[in-house]
């Protein structure tokens, strides 16, 4: 079963950094491309960035350019979301994803097909 | 960037109803689009992938067609259990954006 468990959120003050954490299991991780997703409260879902599976190439939504940095440890079965310069518009449910086995392992060209619980992030002063 | 354009916002539909949500894009990009269930409290459900492939798992009352620019999830008879939030996701290149969302309710 794939388990997706992301952590590392909370509050933080505007202008602040915060690295999230996804600990992985129940498939073979340095095989998909993953992702990070995130829903401010009671808004729709947002794409935030994206990598491939051999972390050659990543990709971020115009807001998280310059300010967040996706990375993954294939030996620890990690993804990893570094956010730097918090506002509060960044206030969002977290959810680290994981992308489908029918594309060539980059993180476009394949849907989102795992979701885990997300983790809550909370910029205020 | 390409812009996805979801409608409606909301539906609301008696039981065994068909039921037509669309996402239109500002430009082509072949038919790297999925369609994603979310319920209240819950995490979004992978339903249709590459415009219309189902997902394993997934009822065969739903269904994914593309036109053009065009892309339609049609749920063919309403169930009670379909009452939740849809989104499209664009997923050609970044950024991999996602449609607004269209809630289905029942009547």
């Amino acid at each position: 079963e794939v388990q997706l468990v992301a952590s590392g959120g909370g509050l933080v003050q505007p202008g602040r950094s915060l690295r999230l954490s996804c600990a992985a299991s129940g498939f073979t991780f340095d095989d998909y491309p993953m992702h990070w997703v995130r829903q401010s409260p009671g808004k729709g879902l947002e794409w935030v960035s994206g990598i491939s599976w051999n972390s050659r190439s990543v990709g971020y939504a115009d807001f998280a350019e310059g300010r967040f940095t996706i990375s993954r440890d294939n030996a620890k079965n990690s993804l990893y979301l570094q956010m730097d310069s918090l506002r509060a518009d960044d206030t969002a449910l977290y959810y680290c994803a994981k992308g489908g086995p029918w594309g060539s392992g980059s993180y476009y060209r394949d849907a989102i097909d795992h979701w885990g619980q997300g983790i809550l992030v909370t910029v205020s002063s | 960037d390409i812009q996805v354009t979801q409608s409606p916002s909301s539906v609301s539909a008696s039981i065994g109803d068909r039921v037509a949500i669309t996402c239109r894009a500002s430009q082509g990009f072949s038919n790297y689009l999925a369609w994603y269930q979310q319920k209240p409290g819950k995490v979004p459900r992978l339903l249709i992938y590459d415009a219309s492939t189902v997902q394993s798992g997934v009822p065969s009352r739903f269904s994914g067609s593309q036109s053009g620019t065009d892309f339609t999830l049609t749920i063919s008879s309403l169930q009670r259990e379909d009452a939740a939030i849809y989104y499209c996701q664009k997923y050609d290149s970044a950024p991999l954006t996602f449609g607004g969302g269209t809630k289905v309710e029942i009547k």
